[in-house]
C-alpha cells in the first residue's frame, strides 16, 4: 500500500471555526490532491499540488485553501467552516499527472 | 466539461452471479479510464485501468474494455463473491490546469449475498 496518512481521521467542529487537515506521504510522489466525497456526487477535486509551493484550484475550491511547504505534506484548511463542508475528505498522490492516484483512508469532518 | 455517468445502485446479486456495472463518459481528447473500489471505511483502491481505445484492463477477475466508439468502460466479472461487496467508481483522467485530475462517477454500491 502507498504510504499515505491523513490526520485527523475524524473531527467534529463548530461553524465558523478554522480547521486544518493534514496529508502526509512517504512515497516522494510529486502530485498530491484533496478530494471531497459526498453522496450523489462521487469525489470532487478541491485543490491539487504539482510540487512544493505549487498548487492550483480544483472544481470545488471555494472556502478552502492549501499549502505544501514540503514534498511529503499537503495541508487543507477551511478558514471558517460551514455546514456545507461536512463531508469525507480524501487525500491522493500520484507519481505524475497521468498515472493512477493512490488514496488515503479519509477524514470524516462534521461541521455543527 | 468532462463527465462520467455510471449506473445507479445498489446492485444486489447472489454469489457466483455475473456482474456488469455500466459506465459511459464524455471527454475531449483521449483520456485514460479507471475503475476504483471502495470497501467500507476505507479509501479508494485502483481496481483496473485502460489508457487507450480497445485496451482491456483486468484484475482479480474483473475486466473492462475501453470502447471509444460507444464512449464506455463497463465493468464485468463472471462470478462475484461476497467479498466483492463494495462501492465501485468509474473515473477518467482529464486535463486540468497544469496537470491532470480524476473525474469520478457517483459510484455504484454492490451487495453480494450468499
Amino acid at each position: 500500500d502507498a504510504g499515505i496518512t491523513q490526520s485527523p481521521r475524524h473531527k467534529v467542529t463548530e461553524t465558523g471555526t478554522p480547521v486544518t487537515l493534514r496529508c502526509h506521504q512517504t512515497e516522494n510522489h510529486r502530485y498530491m490532491y484533496w478530494y471531497r466525497q459526498d453522496p450523489g456526487h462521487g469525489l470532487r477535486l478541491i485543490h491539487y499540488s504539482y510540487g512544493v509551493k505549487d498548487t492550483d484550484k480544483g472544481e470545488v475550491s471555494d472556502g478552502y485553501s492549501v499549502s505544501r511547504s514540503k514534498t511529503e505534506d499537503f495541508l487543507l484548511t477551511l478558514e471558517s467552516a460551514t455546514s456545507s463542508q461536512t463531508s469525507v475528505y480524501f487525500c491522493a498522490i500520484s507519481w505524475d499527472s497521468n498515472t493512477e492516484a493512490f488514496f488515503g483512508q479519509g477524514t470524516r469532518l462534521t461541521v455543527v | 466539461g468532462d463527465s462520467v455517468t455510471q449506473m445507479e445502485g445498489p446492485v444486489t446479486l447472489s454469489e457466483e452471479a455475473f456482474l456488469t456495472i455500466n459506465c459511459t463518459y464524455t471527454a475531449t481528447g483521449y483520456p485514460s479510464l479507471f475503475w476504483y473500489v471502495q470497501y467500507p471505511g476505507e479509501g479508494l483502491q485502483l481496481l483496473l485501468k485502460a489508457t487507450k481505445a480497445d485496451d482491456k484492463g483486468s484484475n482479480k477477475g474483473f475486466e473492462a474494455t475501453y470502447r471509444k466508439e460507444t464512449t464506455s468502460f463497463h465493468l464485468e466479472k463472471g462470478s462475484v463473491q461476497v467479498s466483492d461487496s463494495a462501492v465501485y467508481f468509474c473515473a477518467l483522467s482529464s486535463l486540468w490546469g497544469g496537470g491532470n485530475k480524476l473525474t469520478f462517477g457517483t459510484g455504484t454500491q454492490l451487495k453480494v449475498e450468499l
